[in-house]
């Protein structure tokens, strides 16, 4: 079945340091991606999305990267602030379908 | 612009009885869905509505669960005969619809907590 998941459930960053988290898929069919970022008792909130055709996407401090070969996204966030402690979180969509799947989370915590 | 408003934000309830989620999309989209997540995990699709239209109902439980999502008015999510498992936090989203084609990127509302005692 489909299934998306994390390599690391928490990862700890010095604040100023770049941060990546990553996230592996399994669905071949998947053809968009998603990130957010969900902060304790909030909803997710997007971050960056990519569709299948790219293989990479930058926005204000955030690049992801997808390499469809090996299934695999990632999250880079430049000179990580405080303010980026929560849980983040990757998805995916099958072609052909709205419903995304979302993988397990991953924690970051940002040491002053 | 407001975003994708959801209510009550809190919601307690006994095994037996009936809970109501509201959800009202970001105004200009006319999709919705809603996911439902257990402490410490991702969320998990429920259902995928337009307006009057259950488009995909897959992840939906077969019984006690139902949603609409009328004309007028916000899209409802309605859990029959509560048991504890049903305690989670279920969150709405919603996606535009650009001159007629529905963009992938989901907005999600703030959620509501839901707790069977």
């Amino acid at each position: 079945g489909e299934s998306v998941g994390l390599h690391l459930p928490t990862l700890s960053v010095q604040e100023g340091d770049n941060s990546i988290i990553n996230c592996a898929y399994s669905n071949s069919a998947s053809d968009y991606f998603i990130w957010y970022k969900q902060e304790s008792g909030k909803g997710p909130q997007f971050i960056i999305d990519i569709r299948s055709n790219m293989d990479k996407r930058q926005g204000q401090r955030v690049t992801v990267l997808l390499n469809k070969t090996v299934k695999h996204l990632s999250l880079q966030i430049a000179a990580t602030q405080p303010g980026d402690s929560a849980v983040y979180f990757c998805a995916e969509k099958g072609a052909g379908r709205r419903a995304l799947t979302f993988g397990s989370g991953t924690r970051l915590q940002v040491q002053p | 612009n407001a975003g994708v408003m959801q209510n009550p934000r809190h919601l307690v309830r006994r095994r037996g009885q009936e809970a109501r989620l509201r959800c009202s999309p970001m105004k200009g989209h006319s999709h919705v869905y809603w996911y439902r997540q257990l402490p410490e995990e991702g969320l998990k699709f429920m259902v995928y509505l337009q307006k009057e239209n259950i488009i995909d109902e897959s992840g939906m439980p077969k019984e006690r669960f139902s949603a609409e999502f009328p004309k007028e008015g916000p899209s409802i999510l309605r859990i029959q005969q509560v048991v504890r498992g049903d305690s989670a936090a279920y969150f709405c989203a919603s996606s535009p619809n650009l001159r007629g084609i529905s963009t992938d990127t989901q907005y999600f509302g703030p959620g509501t907590r839901l707790t069977v005692l």
